[in-house]
């Protein structure tokens, strides 16, 4: 079956710009996840949804930094005025909410901000 | 705080050669433990996950792990390399502060492993 899967693949952003970033998780995962993952790092927790409710924002480094999840499947990771340091690889999630723990991972955005 | 770490950046190991990929952890409480695999240009891919149970926990493409609490390590083992394994692995626990029981995972920093034939 499908797995999950990420737009756009790629995206470069002059500074300032607002993006959005897209996820599709896998058909029926309740729970979803989105990471950030800078170069040479391991990605790092930003958000976490459970159907359409985000219960958990702890990760998000800043109030430029948006997630939303509004029917409770595709998500959107919207970053506002984007800087340079928001430069990385964003990785969504998705799993069942019986198990979390194995989770099923996009293929990832690429964001470049110059 | 609940944290991993990947002592080496890098392992090389020749092909039909058992190989380790080492993890040490840091939880309160008792740890869920995890592996996942980055191919280039792909998402993570889950191998293997301890919970309870059995120290010893086989996964995908013939890999296992270790689980040794008196250590706290957690270390990635495969019997013979095969070339095709050549990746980024990390390691990975399960998040139990905070909101508690969200699933979130933090990972350690990754460990490129290249197997030369």
């Amino acid at each position: 079956g499908a797995g999950v899967s990420q737009s756009p693949r790629y995206k470069v952003a002059k500074r300032g710009q607002d993006v959005a970033l897209r996820c599709d998780p896998i058909s029926g995962h309740v729970s979803l996840f989105w990471y950030q993952q800078a170069l040479g790092q391991g990605p790092e927790f930003l958000t976490y949804f459970q159907n359409e409710a985000q219960l958990d924002k702890s990760g998000l480094p800043s109030d430029r930094f948006f997630a939303e999840r509004p029917e409770g499947s595709v998500s959107t990771l919207k970053i506002q005025r984007t800087q340079q340091e928001d430069s990385a690889v964003y990785l969504c999630a998705s799993s069942l909410v019986t198990d979390q723990e194995t989770q099923y991972f996009g293929p990832g955005t690429r964001l470049l901000v110059l | 705080a609940q944290s991993v770490a990947q002592p080496e950046d890098q392992v090389n190991v020749a092909e039909g050669n058992p190989l380790t990929v080492k993890c040490t952890y840091s939880v309160s409480g008792n740890p869920y433990l995890f592996w996942y695999v980055q191919y280039p240009n792909r998402g993570l891919q889950f191998l293997l996950k301890y919970i309870t149970g059995d120290n010893l926990v086989k996964g995908s493409y013939g890999f296992e792990a270790e689980f040794n609490k008196s250590q706290t390590s957690f270390h990635l083992k495969k019997p013979s390399a095969l070339v095709s394994d050549s990746a980024l692995y990390f390691c990975a626990v399960r998040d139990r502060g905070g909101s508690g029981n969200t699933g979130k995972l933090i990972f350690g920093q990754g460990t490129t492993l290249q197997v030369k034939p």
